[in-house]
């Protein structure tokens, strides 16, 4: 089925490793998006590519790092995990006049 | 920076019962609004969206919004809940001209059979 494809779902690290998480969409969208979702918080833009070569810092930023490889694929990354990092991340696209699509998640548990 | 408020945390209502949450954003311009549902363990997916246009929006699911402007709100509906409804419903903004979704916290929902 076409839209937005996210690896791994689950993943476990330890304070100081470092992971990329992975997301890919078929649907031809311009824009992408990396979003963290944590309780009694909404969702929060992490960082996003409104087209390929661009990318812009959303709400919070910090402690990572994102890289739009082609129109399909954009990456986050994570050089050093933290506890704080402990979360559940969305990867989203779309294209203009439509609505946002997501992905169906990566649970990350950094201890 | 606009910012998205939903009222209600946990809503609890029986099957059948009529269902409207809250939503206010705090932006001047022009927005795009959107209603998102997250089912537990799965992803978000959108329930109706409002761009521009008849500002009674109809959704998937028996679901519906109204925009209105002057209040800057952006209310879901139902008119009878189903127990398959339990969910968290998030409201969002974008901004025209600007890029990413502003969420609310998010309602939890649940009902009761």
């Amino acid at each position: 089925n076409a839209g937005v494809t996210q690896t791994p779902k689950f993943q476990v690290l330890k304070t100081g490793q470092s992971m990329t998480l992975q997301c890919a969409q078929d649907m031809n969208h311009n824009s992408m998006y990396w979003y963290r979702q944590d309780p009694g918080m909404g969702l929060r833009l992490i960082y996003y590519s409104a087209s390929e070569g661009t990318t812009d810092k959303g709400e919070v930023p910090n402690g990572y790092n994102v890289s739009r490889l082609n129109k399909r694929e954009f990456s986050l990354r994570l050089e050093s995990a933290a506890p704080s990092q402990t979360s559940v991340y969305f990867c989203a696209s779309r294209t203009a006049g439509y609505g946002y699509t997501f992905g169906s998640g990566t649970r990350l548990t950094v201890v | 920076a606009q910012s998205v408020s939903q009222h209600n945390h946990h809503v609890i209502l029986s099957e059948a019962a009529s269902l409207e949450l809250g939503c206010n954003y705090s932006y001047g311009g022009t927005v795009n609004l959107f209603w998102y549902v997250q089912y537990p363990g799965q992803h978000l997916q959108l329930l109706l969206k409002y761009f521009s246009g008849d500002p009674l929006v109809k959704g998937i699911k028996g679901f519906e919004a109204e925009f209105i402007k002057s209040k800057f709100s952006f209310n879901l509906r139902k008119p009878s809940v189903q127990w398959s409804d339990t969910a968290e419903y998030f409201c969002a903004v974008n901004t025209r001209g600007a890029d990413g979704l502003t969420f609310g916290k998010g309602t939890h929902l649940i009902i009761q059979p």
